[in-house]
């Protein structure tokens, strides 16, 4: 299957930095790309579409000026959670999708533990 | 708008067959996905349907009744690794967003 990487893997932060999270196609290029959250025992909420050379849109209570998202390439998009707080502490998963005609079109990456202090 | 509900939580013992059921409320569909998800991992693919019907993979089969708004993961031959969350979800026609469960805890016991 098609490989998707997401680097850190996890990151501790003090309260009100900004931290940085790059997903990664590495064998497709990928024209869209989607950002999810987890909190403990709960399911991936979508947080927003990226799309490569245009903005990202994001799910209704996403706040777009705090979590910043950028697809400058077909294998690259950036989440950048700015001025980051304790409630901000997540697994941030991001997925990429496969051109169409795949059945399984959207691969995982393997997510981004943040915890912040 | 989306619906989906999934059991919290499931137990089953080493070697039986489990039943993981989903009922999804949704304005346009375009297939259903189960995922795996281990403690602190990425979610790994399991199987898909679109149309109506059975699919069978191995251990595990996926059913899907879209009049019936509904899907379920069967394991059969249950071992202590497939102790893990799984997932459905629901993809929406146009968007291609996936949608996501609640997810069912599913524990085998020896």
């Amino acid at each position: 299957g098609a490989v998707v990487s997401q680097h850190p893997s996890r990151v501790i932060c003090k309260s009100g930095t900004s931290v940085k999270i790059e997903c990664r196609s590495l064998d497709f290029q990928a024209t869209t790309m989607f950002w999810y959250r987890q909190f403990p025992k709960q399911s991936l909420m979508l947080m927003a579409t990226s799309n490569e050379g245009s903005k990202a849109t994001y799910e209704q209570g996403v706040e777009k000026d705090k979590f910043l998202i950028n697809h400058a390439s077909l294998t690259l998009s950036t989440l950048t959670v700015t001025s980051a707080h304790p409630e901000d502490s997540s697994f941030y998963i991001c997925s990429a999708r496969l051109p169409r005609g795949g059945l399984e079109t959207q691969y995982f990456g393997p997510g981004t533990r943040l915890l912040v202090l | 708008g989306q619906n989906i509900d999934q059991p919290t939580e499931m137990t089953a013992t080493e070697g039986a067959i489990v039943q993981i059921n989903c009922t999804y409320q949704t304005s346009g569909f375009n297939g259903l996905f189960w995922y795996q998800q281990h403690a602190g991992e990425a979610p790994t693919f399991l199987s898909y349907n679109v149309l109506d019907g059975l699919e069978e993979k191995g251990r595990f089969s996926s059913f899907l009744s879209r009049s019936k708004g509904y899907s379920y993961l069967l394991l059969k031959e249950l071992q202590m690794k497939d102790s893990a969350s799984y997932l459905c979800a629901v993809r929406d026609r146009g968007t291609d967003k996936l949608i996501f469960g609640t997810g069912t805890r599913l524990q085998v016991f020896p």
